[in-house]
């Protein structure tokens, strides 16, 4: 069974550049996550969704980032404009039953903003 | 507010060495839960065992134990015999039954296994 997939792995972008970072989920997973991690901050959990309807985004930095779950299998998170400080491992994670339950992470996408 | 303290920033070990991970915590809620998981270099996060704070019974699954107490608000993970393979970041995290479930992590401990 395929685990969380995210798109892109990579991503180089320049100041001022909308990004958008993509996530699917494992099938039947109800719960899905956006982390963000940073040598400075470390993991910290930016919103998450119950059957696609946010449910706590008082993770989410600024105004510039907005994250979207139009159905069960896909969510994107966007950040425009984008600012080198946003440079970043982004992680997507899905869980099912309960936000109780273990969370499996996708691998990742490494977002460099120049 | 919610905390998790991984004080050990980086651990080395040689192969078949046992290592103990440190995790202590601090939170008002009255139920919470406790977890670990483990970052090789491939980047993944993979989880390696949840807890809840009405069960202190310690587990032991093949080499890795983890010792619950809840007196002194710790949560510590230990690695026997340790191998190459466990080399990895190792984060601990804590989510509260009044937070939802905003799960917040440990800053993480780096393991080195030597050969």
């Amino acid at each position: 069974d395929a685990g969380v997939i995210q798109s892109p792995r990579h991503e180089v972008t320049e100041m001022g550049q909308e990004v958008t970072l993509r996530c699917k989920p494992i099938s039947g997973h109800d719960y899905l996550f956006w982390y963000r991690q940073t040598m400075m901050r470390g993991l910290e959990l930016l919103i998450y969704f119950n059957n696609n309807v946010p449910i706590d985004d008082s993770g989410m930095p600024e105004d510039r980032f907005s994250a979207k779950m139009p159905n069960a299998s896909f969510s994107t998170l966007k950040i425009q404009p984008s600012e080198p400080r946003d440079s970043a491992v982004y992680f997507c994670a899905s869980s099912i039953g309960t936000g109780l339950n273990e969370q499996f992470f996708g691998p990742g996408t490494r977002l460099t903003v120049l | 507010a919610q905390k998790v303290t991984q004080a050990q920033t980086e651990i080395s070990v040689v192969e078949k060495e046992d290592v103990t991970l440190d995790c202590v915590y601090e939170t008002r809620d009255t139920t919470y839960y406790l977890f670990w998981y483990k970052q090789p270099p491939s980047g993944e996060l993979v989880f390696l065992i949840r807890r809840n704070s009405f069960d202190e019974q310690n587990e032991i699954s093949g080499r890795y134990s983890w010792n619950f107490q809840k007196s002194t608000s710790s949560f510590n993970f230990t690695i026997t015999a340790s191998q190459v393979v466990d080399s990895a970041v190792y984060f601990c995290a804590l989510m509260g039954n009044t937070g939802g479930f905003k799960t917040i992590f440990g800053a993480g401990t780096r393991l080195f296994v030597k050969a």
